[in-house]
């Protein structure tokens, strides 16, 4: 079984608060990443790291931002909450065996009001 | 331009049928193809992979087949039981992108009615 945690599991916030969304995993995998998903809507891909130090932006651009201290740890931070930002926040960390398997925490259903 | 199309949005099937979820992709160099299972709030959760040089793999009740020529694979869910209900993903490794990055369809939403 995965082990990969996502807090809050739930967030309400009001505009203009800066928030961070948590993830981490004790599989030891180096590469992770942050998706964006909206319901019934596919999986945007919008930040992934290679390991320590290494943060790449994905294919949807975001206002949020990542950083990678620690193999484990992945948070994701938005300095000014907008209501375009209500979305659900899926972290996963993948297995470099193939079929590469990602493995997904239970994610972060953000709202702003 | 999406690389991995899952065109039916929703699929309503009995309990104890056969559910049949299709999946088509554009790129050739993709090298593993893999579904995953989504129920709402929680996470995806990986289902079953099939490699490009297979044609077809199966665990349990779930199937996938893999079409190459068509550029098509699909997911057979038999017998479905109200359980899998939930929303389910194709997605596809690209070896030649950035290892590990998987390419995700839109889903396919399956009711399985009692």
């Amino acid at each position: 079984e995965a082990d990969i945690y996502q807090t809050p599991r739930y967030l309400v916030i009001g505009t203009g608060k800066k928030i961070t969304l948590e993830c981490s995993q004790t599989m030891g995998h180096d590469k992770m990443y942050w998706y964006q998903q909206d319901p019934g809507m596919e999986l945007h891909l919008i930040h992934y790291s290679y390991g320590v130090n290494s943060t790449e932006k994905g294919d949807l651009s975001s206002e949020s931002t990542v950083s990678r201290i620690r193999t484990e740890h992945f948070p994701l931070t938005l300095e000014s909450a907008r209501p375009s930002h209500t979305s659900q926040y899926l972290c996963a960390s993948v297995s470099l065996l193939p079929p590469y398997e990602q493995y997904f925490g239970p994610g972060t259903r953000l709202t702003v009001t | 331009d999406q690389q991995v199309k899952q065109n039916s949005p929703s699929l309503s099937v009995q309990e104890g049928r056969i559910s049949i979820l299709n999946c088509d992709y554009t790129n050739s160099m993709f090298d593993y193809f893999l579904w995953y299972k989504k129920y709402p709030a929680e996470g995806p959760t990986f289902l079953i992979s099939i490699s490009s040089i297979k044609d077809k793999n199966e665990d349990g009740r779930f199937t996938v087949f893999l079409n190459k020529s068509a550029k098509h694979l699909s997911l057979h869910i038999v017998p479905s039981q109200p359980g899998d209900s939930a929303v389910y993903f194709c997605a596809a490794s690209n070896p030649r992108g950035s290892q590990g990055n998987l390419i995700f369809g839109k889903g396919t939403k399956l009711s399985v009615k009692p």
